[in-house]
């Protein structure tokens, strides 16, 4: 069984780039959540995504946008950087077929934005 | 707004004795709980939940204790051991939002041998 895998592990980016962050789902599982991680912070959801379709948003702006592809791997997009998006990205997956479920994350991408 | 808190940002436990990790919670909605343990570099892994409807659930060394009314839960691990240093974030969910899951900021929690 395969784990949540992330790619890149690190980035660094300077104000107003776009940076597009990609996450493979384990194996089985149908939903990828996307949630931001500042330093000494918990993880803030940013949005969800089931069937390719969004299923559900945290309180971040509309230049956070995402994708989910058939093999329910996903990407996040972020436009415009500002330097507090430098965070710790994680992505998460589980089974929607469950309600209450145990994500399981991904080891992070690092963004740094100067 | 923070609406899971964990106000400990650190906890130092010799190996052996109990571990007892807080959280508060301010949304009278939530109705499902869980502990995650994250190491450097590496994502959360999940550790163990809980739901409302229940006040303790136990998964070996584990125990997660709820008290709805005073709106805090508790993670106890006994014995502590050095392996079990590690971040430790609590998590909340609700039904109006299905999966999203509300973190608190963490409690980093060393064991000494």
């Amino acid at each position: 069984e395969t784990g949540v895998t992330q790619s890149p592990t690190h980035l660094i980016k300077t104000r107003g780039q776009q940076v597009t962050l990609r996450c493979s789902s384990q194996s089985g599982h149908n939903t990828v959540s996307w949630y931001q991680q500042a330093l000494g912070q918990g993880p803030q959801f940013i949005f969800q995504y089931y069937r390719e379709e969004e299923n559900g948003r945290g309180n971040f702006p509309p230049r956070f946008s995402g994708l989910q592809f058939p093999n329910y791997s996903s990407e996040l997009n972020v436009n415009a950087l500002e330097l507090d998006d430098s965070a710790l990205y994680l992505c998460a997956s589980s089974d929607y077929g469950s309600f209450y479920n145990e994500q399981f994350f991904g080891p992070g991408t690092r963004l740094t934005v100067l | 707004d923070q609406q899971v808190k964990q106000n400990s940002p650190s906890l130092s436990v010799q190996e052996g004795r109990i571990s007892i990790l807080n959280c508060d919670y301010t949304n009278s909605m939530f109705d499902y709980f869980l502990w995650y343990k994250k190491y450097p570099a590496e994502g959360p892994t999940f550790l163990i939940s809980i739901s409302s409807i229940k006040d303790k659930n136990e998964d070996g060394r584990f125990t997660v204790f709820l008290n709805k009314s005073a709106k805090h839960l508790s993670l106890h691990i006994v014995p502590s051991q050095p392996g079990d240093s590690a971040v430790y974030f609590c998590a909340a969910s609700h039904p109006n939002t299905g999966n999203q899951f509300y973190f608190g900021t963490g409690t980093s929690l060393t064991v000494i041998p």
